[in-house]
């Protein structure tokens, strides 16, 4: 079955501490893997999208890795901030047709000032 | 960049009642949108998804009668959930990618949120 698992489920750090969010899928045949941040009751703001080939991306104080074989990305935030608390989803799209994302359950990061 | 635009953002309705949600693609042509639904506290999870000018396809166990799918236009998609009762009230969600192909990435509308009294 093709799953996506985040740990931890929750986490909350100091402001300026730099962390990392996990993130690990069952089958290695996959065409991307998407990181995104979700205020509560909002939408989905997309952060970073690691196409298979691919072994990281960055953006500002986020970098992106993945781990194909091994089944796992990270998420690395640094000098974290408070408006960097939200919950973080990973949602990965398996090869095998299909359009369809499957995210997991996320990361709910707090920011302490 | 690509922008999803959902309305309503929170909708109160009564049972039995239905409901209708739309999903708009802002400055892009969709001829797949995604609908999703999430739980408090769980992951989202896919309902549908939408195809332009056909019936939609929905994910096992979601009941097609009850959530109709409407993708009437390249750029509009609709959810309406007929005869709501108030085990319906989520949190619903649309996406959409601004380009087809299988190796780009989604963006999502804001939400909606139903509560079914």
């Amino acid at each position: 079955k093709q799953e996506v698992t985040q740990i931890p489920a929750a986490l909350s750090v100091p402001e300026g501490e730099n962390l990392v969010l996990n993130c690990s899928f069952t089958d290695s045949a996959i065409y991307n893997l998407q990181w995104f941040r979700q205020d509560p009751g909002k939408g989905l703001t997309s952060l970073l999208l690691i196409q298979s080939s691919q072994r990281e991306q960055t953006s500002g104080r986020l970098n992106a890795s993945l781990d194909k074989s091994s089944g796992r990305s990270t998420l690395y935030i640094a000098a974290s901030q408070p408006g960097d608390s939200a919950t973080y989803l990973c949602a990965v799209r398996y090869q095998g047709g299909s359009e369809k994302l499957v995210f997991g359950k996320g990361t709910k990061l707090t920011v302490n000032p | 960049g690509a922008v999803v635009s959902q309305h309503p953002s929170r909708v109160i309705c009564k049972s039995g009642t239905s409901v209708k949600i739309e999903c708009r693609s802002l400055d892009f042509q969709a001829t797949t949108m995604f609908w999703y639904r999430q739980f408090p506290k769980q992951s989202l999870m896919l309902m549908a998804t939408s195809n332009e000018g056909s019936k939609a396809t929905y994910e096992q166990g979601v009941e097609k009668d009850k959530f109709l799918i409407n993708h009437a236009s390249l750029t509009l998609s609709t959810l309406t959930v007929t005869s709501a009762h108030p085990e319906d009230s989520s949190f619903y969600i649309c996406s959409a990618s601004p380009q087809q192909g299988f190796n780009y990435g989604y963006t999502f509308g804001s939400g909606t949120r139903l509560t079914v009294v």
